[in-house]
């Protein structure tokens, strides 16, 4: 019973080439979060929802964008992945102030 | 800005023993800090949160405490098991609200046999 899913698992893009994340829940949660987390770094949060509410943190370059069609499904778009893009992409929903993630996608950038 | 600090060395430890990890915050308190357990190549997992105006929370063998003066946070696994072994990050939410964390880099705890 997955409650948080991100496909996929793992993506190889070319510098450059647009790449898609996508993030699906069962929770019906309103609130959902996009964030980056580099090795033995912090995660870093990149985009925020609050039901169709956006909020884009000050410092998540502009190359990212996200989309969110409706309360289940999420997706971050990377204009032009460069080399520093290479990271985990983490999705998380939250309710009661708990966030509960998914399991994340592994950008490589060749 | 507000900043989470933790230990970014590991914490290696006996099994049995009670393992603590600190959190530390700057400048103003959170309106509550939570606590995740992060295994490789995983999601961080919630285990629990402590609100600013409680000193302490426990969940079988968590414990958390919050000590607005020293500006810190402790979080405690008592009799400590091999399958204990994760990275921990602490959050804090400086959000005044918008229910947005700051994370910290997490401590590595290793349980030796």
């Amino acid at each position: 019973d997955a409650m948080v899913i991100q496909n996929p698992r793992y993506q190889v893009t070319q510098f450059g080439k647009p790449v898609t994340l996508s993030c699906s829940q069962t929770l019906n949660h309103n609130v959902m979060y996009w964030y980056q987390q580099k090795s033995s770094q912090a995660p870093k949060l990149l985009f925020h929802y609050y039901d169709k509410d956006f909020n884009n943190e000050a410092d998540t370059p502009d190359n990212f964008q996200s989309r969110r069609p409706n309360t289940s499904f999420c997706f971050l778009d990377i204009r032009s992945p460069g080399l520093g893009d290479a990271a985990m992409y983490l999705c998380a929903t939250s309710r009661d102030l708990k966030q509960y993630f998914g399991p994340g996608t592994r950008l490589t950038v060749l | 800005s507000q900043k989470i600090e933790q230990n970014s060395e590991a914490l290696n430890i006996q099994e049995g023993k009670t393992a603590t990890l600190t959190c530390n915050y700057t400048n103003y308190s959170p309106a509550y800090l939570q606590w995740y357990r992060q295994d490789p190549g995983r999601g961080p997992v919630f285990l629990l949160l402590i609100r600013e105006n409680e000193k302490e929370k426990r969940k079988e063998r968590l414990k958390v405490t919050f000590d607005t003066t020293l500006k810190q946070s402790l979080f405690h696994i008592t009799a400590s098991q091999p399958a204990d072994s994760a990275t921990y990050l602490c959050a804090g939410d400086f959000s005044g609200g918008y229910q947005k964390v700051t994370f910290g880099t997490g401590t590595k705890l290793q349980v030796i046999p």
